[in-house]
């Protein structure tokens, strides 16, 4: 039961140009969502967050968009650098997000950016 | 910056055998996680700590699995008796306000 779907588990971009990751849910009860990228060796650090009364949020180079109607997100990467090459997991958290309430993770997209 | 730290980063055991992965979560976060990740997989919830004792835990969470604080810094994973299908990738993470912040990791692998 895939409450968070990364569909695609590879995405190859070139230096400069904009990443986009997807991310879809199927719980109408998530309400806040999470970026986190993660390097080989390393657990994954947090990148940017959106809640459900949004539907944008922006921080620098990195951009997450929400579509409640079509239960989508995205993260957006502008542009895009070698540094950049991890990767992403998109995670979803239900209403009222507290600490005892738990992430649920997508699988993940291998992000490459080619220089 | 303060992080959340893993021991061992790598844990090899026979099938059967029982396994301790420990953490040391950042200092004044009050609520901490275990994760894991199979090979090619999703990243999996555990279980979650507050206040010294399980707040939620999910399915994979079973007897064989347990959680302790034994000493107010040390949060430490145990897996009774490890099958083959328990290797994984184990994160520790803790948390302050939003955010999970995460360790390394424990790459146990059950022979």
């Amino acid at each position: 039961d895939q409450q968070v779907k990364q569909n695609s588990p590879s995405l190859s971009v070139q230096e400069g140009r904009i990443s986009i990751l997807n991310c879809d849910y199927t719980n109408s009860m998530f309400d806040y969502f999470l970026w986190y990228k993660k390097y080989p060796a390393e657990g994954p650090t947090f990148l940017i967050s959106i809640s459900s009364i949004k539907d944008k949020n922006e921080d620098g180079r990195f951009t997450v968009f929400l579509n409640k109607s079509a239960k989508h997100l995205s993260l957006h990467i502008v542009p895009s650098q070698p540094g950049d090459s991890a990767v992403y997991f998109c995670a979803a958290s239900p209403k009222s997000y507290s600490g005892n309430t738990p992430l649920v993770f997508g699988k993940g997209t291998r992000l490459s950016v080619i220089a | 910056e303060p992080e959340v730290t893993q021991t061992p980063s790598h844990q090899v055991t026979q099938m059967g055998q029982e396994v301790i992965l420990r953490c040391v979560p950042i200092s004044n976060h009050l609520y901490f996680y275990w994760y894991r990740q199979i090979l090619g997989q999703k990243v999996e919830f555990l279980v979650s700590f507050y206040n010294n004792e399980i707040s939620e835990k999910s399915e994979i969470f079973d007897d064989q699995f347990s959680v302790e604080r034994p000493d107010g810094s040390n949060f430490t994973l145990k897996i009774r008796s490890t099958k083959l299908e328990d290797s994984a990738m184990y994160f520790c993470a803790s948390r302050k306000n939003e955010k999970l912040f995460f360790g390394s990791g424990t790459q146990l692998s059950v022979l």
